[in-house]
């Protein structure tokens, strides 16, 4: 079966500290691979997307996710994080098969202290 | 990237009544799409809308209880109908950047949060 896992319901970071949210998936095919965050009572927010090519990401807000096939993961990574990075984030897989529809992970909360 | 609002905001409504949600785009995007996400949990989609198509519901999910309307390439509905407790929930509304291709971004509304006393 086709799916996404976060395997983390949450992570707690300093602010300064780098951050990783993690992020591994199983499809048939290429995987076309997203991040999204979501704000307190806002939609989601595109973040950054792996379609093919270089295997680091660079995404919005300084976000980095780094696809690794072997390891079939794409873990969302800042270098220093932000209190304002405080979210909820989530990866995202889309399927080339029934009509390109997208599956999403369960979410993972991110806390960023000051 | 597409801009989308989405009216209501929120609401409280009573079970057994039934509330529209509305969808605007601010372009023409080929296809829309309709979530329903509990708060703090997954996305779960519920229907996939093309303009000039009968839209097409994931499993679990009926036009009966959820008819959505596609008039134009800017605009969707989505009615939840004889809502009970259980329908309570943040319905969002989504597009893609593209052409349908497994590629495609998609982008989201605010959301509307619904409570059914």
């Amino acid at each position: 079966a086709q799916s996404v896992a976060q395997p983390e319901d949450q992570v707690n970071v300093a602010e300064g500290n780098p951050l990783t949210v993690k992020c591994t998936y199983s499809v048939s095919g290429n995987p076309y691979l997203f991040w999204y965050v979501q704000y307190p009572n806002r939609g989601l927010q595109f973040l950054l997307k792996y379609i093919t090519g270089d295997n680091l990401v660079k995404g919005s807000y300084g976000f980095e996710a780094e696809f690794n096939k072997s390891q079939t993961s794409f873990h969302l990574k800042k270098p220093s994080a932000l209190v304002s990075d405080s979210a909820l984030y989530f990866c995202a897989v889309r399927l080339e098969t029934g009509g390109f529809k997208t599956i999403f992970g369960a979410g993972t909360r991110l806390f960023v202290k000051a | 990237s597409a801009v989308i609002s989405q009216k209501p905001s929120r609401d409280i409504c009573q079970r057994g009544t039934s509330l529209t949600i509305q969808c605007q785009v601010d372009s023409q995007v080929t296809m829309m799409f309709w979530y329903r996400q509990q708060p703090g949990q997954s996305l779960t989609l519920i229907a996939t809308a093309n303009q000039g198509s009968e839209a097409t519901y994931e499993s679990g999910f009926v036009i009966d209880k959820f008819p959505i309307s596609r008039p134009n390439l800017t605009f969707s509905t989505l009615t939840v109908s004889n809502m009970s407790p259980e329908d309570s929930s943040i319905y969002l509304c989504s597009v893609e950047d593209g052409l349908a291709g497994a590629t495609d971004t998609q982008y989201f509304g605010p959301g509307t949060r619904l409570t059914v006393l």
